[in-house]
Order: structure tokens, then sequence, then C-alpha cells
């Protein structure tokens, strides 16, 4: 079985500073990882996905995610945040077998302060 | 432009009075999905289809029907809602249940029973 967790409900950083949420996962077999984002009274968008390429995923708007096998880690980052980036993230986990289905992490809030 | 249509956006209604929430994709994906999204717990799907006539449970089931007659639609039908039912639904599609495949989601139903 898979599963995914995100830790921090709610995450604030200053406009400019970095962005850092967290993300890790358990899975059998290699995973496949997504990060989405949703913006307010909008459905979720696709930032980036891992899935066996390279480790080190560019997304959409900046953002990036390093998959770091030893540590069952996906973090997202983003260099210097934009008032633009408060929504709501949601990592995810799926697999090659076709009886995984995609699982959703509870979701990280990010704030941005001016 | 590629999408995923829900309708009603908003709907409050009372107990026990049927109602369909409908979903259509112009993008010819055989995989479809319904989620519903609480503060706290994420995303947690309800049904998925992987084509025409194929339906399967998801999560949390209790309490929903769908139906797949056409490939663009999967509606969503609540029999008889209860207040535990109030909740943002998303439904979502992708080209196929392969699971390196990312979703599409709709911009989402906010239901309010009474």
């Amino acid at each position: 079985a898979q599963s995914v967790t995100q830790l921090g409900s709610h995450v604030s950083v200053s406009e400019g500073a970095l962005v850092l949420l967290r993300c890790n996962y358990s899975s059998s077999v290699p995973p496949y990882l997504f990060w989405y984002v949703q913006y307010p009274n909008q459905g979720l968008q696709l930032l980036l996905k891992y899935t066996s390429a390279a480790t080190l995923v560019k997304g959409i708007n900046g953002f990036e995610a390093e998959f770091k096998k030893s540590e069952t880690s996906f973090h997202l980052t983003k260099p210097s945040a934009h008032m633009s980036d408060a929504a709501e993230y949601f990592c995810a986990v799926s697999s090659m077998n076709r009886d995984d289905k995609i699982i959703f992490g509870k979701g990280t809030r990010l704030h941005i302060l001016p | 432009e590629a999408q995923v249509t829900q309708n009603p956006r908003y709907l409050i209604t009372v107990t026990g009075k049927k109602l369909t929430v409908t979903c259509s994709q112009n993008m010819n994906h055989e995989y479809m999905s319904w989620y519903r999204q609480d503060p706290g717990l994420g995303l947690r799907q309800i049904y998925y289809s992987m084509n025409v006539e194929v339906t399967d449970k998801g999560d949390v089931p209790e309490g929903y029907k769908v139906s797949r007659k056409e490939k663009r639609n999967f509606p969503l039908i609540l029999e008889s809602p209860s207040p535990n039912q109030t909740s943002l639904y998303f439904c979502a599609s992708s080209p196929a249940i392969v699971s390196n495949q990312p979703q599409h989601f709709g911009d989402g139903t906010r239901l309010s029973i009474l």
C-alpha cells in the first residue's frame, strides 16, 4: 500500500523568501510523484511530476522538486516567493501497479506575507 | 480548450432530495474519478471509472452512485443526500489508468445539504 504525508498544514513565508513544502511518501514499488496546486475556487492543477527520469524536476511558475529515494521525500521548493503563490498544495503518489490508485496528501496551505 | 466541466458549481438543498452533479470532459480520456475535499482530510476518492460502463468504488462510496454511459460524461448521483455529504466535490479525468498520467480537474462543486 502507498501513502503520502505532507508536513505542516499551513506554511507562511515572506514575499521573496524561499518556499519549502515537505512531502514524504511510502511505497513498496518505484513511485510516481506529483505536486498539484489549488487556487481559491478552482480545481487542482499539475505543478510537476516525477516518473523515474531525472530526480530534480522543474515545474511551472518557478517551482521544482527533488526526488530523494534514501529519504523517501519529494519536497517542493521555489527560490523566491511571490504573492501569487498563495494557494493550497497537494503532494500525490501512485505507481506502475494497476492496483495502486493515486493517493493525495492532506494538503499544505501556503501563506505569503508582504 | 481542454477542460473538465462540472455543474452546478454551487448547490444548497435539503436532506433526502435527490440530486445529480454532472461532469463532462472533452479530452477523450478513458479514466474519470470523483473526489470530495474536506478540511483536514484532503482529497478522498468516491468512485472512479476506467472506461464506458466500467465503474468501481473508491475510498468513500457510501451514499453515492455514478454511471458512465458515454466516454465524456461521468455524473455523480446522491439518491438521498444527508448533511454529512456537505462538501466540495471534484471530478477529474486522465488519459488512462496508467498511473504516471496526471489528472485534469474540474473547478469543483460546493454542496450544502441542510
